[in-house]
């Protein structure tokens, strides 16, 4: 059981460059979800799923896209990263936000 | 203003000290969240909480809904308890919005 698996660990772009921020769970969860961290700033939401199929945007959506295709991956896109796309960026999944949330590795992502 | 305040930001004790971590929000709530992250990053999930007080080992959490307040309490803590500590409402149906976190380290 590996529960929730976030790619890669750390990153380094060239601004305008695009990537993808993997997660997959094995845990069969519903509720998926991403955020950012930044210093001095808690965790931010930036879109989260319910489901395959079915996304909605959370706190900080701009410069980032998800798509649900399966129950178990929830990627996360930058299609042209930006310097203020630095951070550090979590993925999280769980039966629905009302049960226990597991937490990916996260990802150090430097856009220079 | 932040819609989640938690106190102390940062919290320095002795082992052996009872711990205590606030979380006050702003808004309504249908439930709150505390996780704990550790010093090499991860997250994991302590307490879900919608009403009262829910133990596990030395960990005790609280809420009051009315008074839109809740705590995080460790008894006799220990070094391994050093990290920092997040607060998360959840707002609506289906968004998380956290706190900033209280670094706690408990010296030996």
């Amino acid at each position: 059981n590996a529960g929730v698996t976030q790619t890669p660990k750390f990153q380094v772009l060239k601004t305008g460059q695009s990537m993808t921020l993997q997660c997959a769970q094995d845990m069969n969860h519903e509720y998926m979800s991403w955020y950012r961290q930044d210093p001095g700033m808690g965790l931010r939401l930036i879109h989260y799923s319910v489901g395959a199929g079915i996304t909605d945007q959370g706190e900080v959506p701009n410069g980032y896209n998800v798509s649900r295709s399966t129950t178990e991956d929830f990627p996360l896109r930058l299609l042209s990263a930006a310097p203020s796309q630095t951070s550090v960026y979590f993925c999280a999944s769980s039966y629905s936000v009302y049960t226990e949330a597991f937490f990916g590795q996260g990802t150090r992502l430097t856009v220079v | 203003k932040n819609e989640v305040e938690q106190s102390p930001q940062n919290l320095t004790a002795q082992e052996g000290e009872f711990i205590t971590i606030n979380c006050s929000y702003s808004v309504g709530i249908s439930a709150l969240h505390w996780l704990q992250q550790h010093p090499g990053g991860g997250i994991v999930s302590l307490f879900m909480l919608s009403s009262g007080k829910k133990k596990h080992g030395r960990l005790i959490a609280t809420i009051n809904i009315q008074e839109k307040h809740s705590s995080l309490h460790i008894t006799a803590s220990h070094p391994r308890d050093s990290a920092v500590y997040i607060c998360a409402v959840l707002q609506g149906a289906q968004k998380l919005v956290f706190g900033q976190g209280t670094r706690l380290t408990i010296n030996p």
